[in-house]
């Protein structure tokens, strides 16, 4: 009965490749968001999507592309994978994105380039 | 444009003592407050929040926090910490008002000895 689910949990790939997460939850969320936590602990939020409209883009390189199929998925497309993109990506949701609920956080893909 | 200081990389403590995790902020307006904790190839899970009201906040595992509005802090509690309290806290913060995003601080991790 996982609330916030996330796959892969480990991506491991070479640069210059495209690749993909996905992310679910079960909550009946209306946003749901994207961060990446740096080899320091250091969370960023990336990207965030309410009803499936993005609502926040941070400073994020256009290689990124956040896709929303329904509320309940927010999948994480990345395109010419770079040394940098290393890091854990982590998926949340909240009942929504103007309210004060907790998010909820999946537990993370380690994506590493080689 | 808000933000978050965790002076403390690391706190140490031992079995059954009382510990605190500093954490302060700048935001426009009135905040919403948080703390999250990490354990090891995890997610965040949520410990408190403080939105409005007492000061002293009681959230999960025995962990409060209390709200400093001249100080501009939110530190977390415990009376009595436990090995097993051992992981890497977050906090973050909001402004009030409707629509933006949650800052995270650059995290702690907490060392309970037995």
């Amino acid at each position: 009965d996982t609330a916030v689910s996330q796959t892969p949990k480990y991506l491991v790939t070479q640069m210059g490749n495209d690749k993909s997460i996905k992310c679910e939850q079960n909550l009946g969320h209306d946003t749901m968001y994207w961060y990446k936590q740096d080899s320091k602990k250091f969370l960023k939020i990336m990207f965030s999507y309410n009803n499936k409209e993005l609502i926040i883009n941070e400073t994020v390189p256009n290689r990124f592309s956040p896709k929303s199929p329904d509320k309940a998925h927010l999948n994480l497309h990345i395109n010419s994978l770079e040394l940098g993109d290393s890091a854990v990506y982590f998926c949340a949701s909240s009942q929504d994105s103007a309210d004060n609920q907790p998010q909820h956080f999946g537990d993370g893909t380690r994506l590493s380039i080689l | 444009a808000q933000s978050v200081a965790q002076p403390e990389d690391q706190v140490n403590v031992a079995e059954g003592n009382p510990l605190t995790v500093k954490c302060t902020y700048s935001v426009s307006g009135n905040p919403y407050l948080f703390w999250y904790v990490q354990y090891p190839n995890r997610g965040l899970q949520f410990l408190l929040k403080y939105i409005t009201g007492d000061n002293l906040v009681k959230g999960s595992y025995g962990f409060e926090a209390e709200f400093n509005k001249s100080q501009t802090s939110f530190h977390l509690k415990k009376p009595s910490a436990l090995v097993s309290d051992s992981a890497l806290y977050f906090c973050a913060v909001r402004p009030g008002h409707a629509g933006n995003m949650l800052t995270f601080g650059g995290g702690t991790r907490l060392m309970v000895k037995p």
